[in-house]
């Protein structure tokens, strides 16, 4: 039984499109989370959520946009693709929003621009 | 200067070696200490876990933390072809974890 869940697992595009990522756990965690990898493995946080509240947005273009209906549920909207946009997004979650908390990671999508 | 610095190898031992893994990092901030691994195509699941300076050890691994130098490390006793990954060390500050940008380790038979 999946503990954290994201589809698709390869997602192929072009540029301009907007695309969507889906991440669902069973955890029962309160904290949820948004990762990109890029090409030379360096994982970088983008959002956080703890329960259904948004408390990490670093840097990123707001033409990423997350949403999360529930705490259970963390999704990934990305409009108007770019090439750059290119990587492996991991979704985690983890019981507390601290950052000692242990993250559990989804298996990632990979995402390609072309 | 990166907050989280790790070689990113590749390190490519022989089978039942000794391995050493090493991050070192700037922010005093940090407080909680974690290495990942990562097989091919799979997310980072969590090794190692502490948050006091020591050795930490479990089964065949060891986490060190050395606070005062702001070094730590992982090291993998009698390492088998199946520990072939990614290592990511990972800190923990009160709000985030900062991630090292892993060091890929094979393990050769």
């Amino acid at each position: 039984d999946t503990a954290v869940s994201q589809t698709p697992k390869y997602l192929v595009t072009q540029m301009g499109n907007d695309k969507s990522i889906k991440c669902e756990q069973n955890l029962g965690h309160d904290t949820m989370y948004w990762y990109k990898q890029d090409s030379k493995k360096f994982l970088k946080i983008m959002f956080s959520y703890n329960n259904k509240e948004l408390i990490i947005n670093e840097t990123v273009p707001n033409r990423f946009s997350p949403k999360s209906p529930d705490k259970a549920h963390l999704n990934l909207h990305i409009n108007s693709l770019e090439l750059g946009d290119s990587a492996v997004y991991f979704c985690a979650s983890s019981q507390a929003r601290q950052g000692g908390s242990p993250l559990h990671f989804g298996n990632g999508t990979r995402l390609t621009v072309t | 200067q990166k907050e989280v610095e790790q070689d990113p190898g590749p390190l490519s031992v022989p089978e039942g070696a000794i391995v050493s893994l090493n991050c070192t990092y700037s922010n005093s901030a940090f407080q909680y200490f974690m290495w990942y691994r990562q097989y091919s195509r799979k997310g980072p699941e969590l090794l190692m876990y502490t948050y006091s300076s020591g050795n930490k050890e479990d089964g065949r691994f060891t986490a060190q933390v050395d606070k005062s130098s702001k070094y730590i490390s992982l090291f993998i006793r009698d390492s088998q072809p199946s520990d072939s990954a990614t290592y990511l060390c990972a800190l923990g500050s009160y709000q985030k974890v900062t991630f090292g940008t892993g060091t890929k380790l094979q393990v050769i038979p």
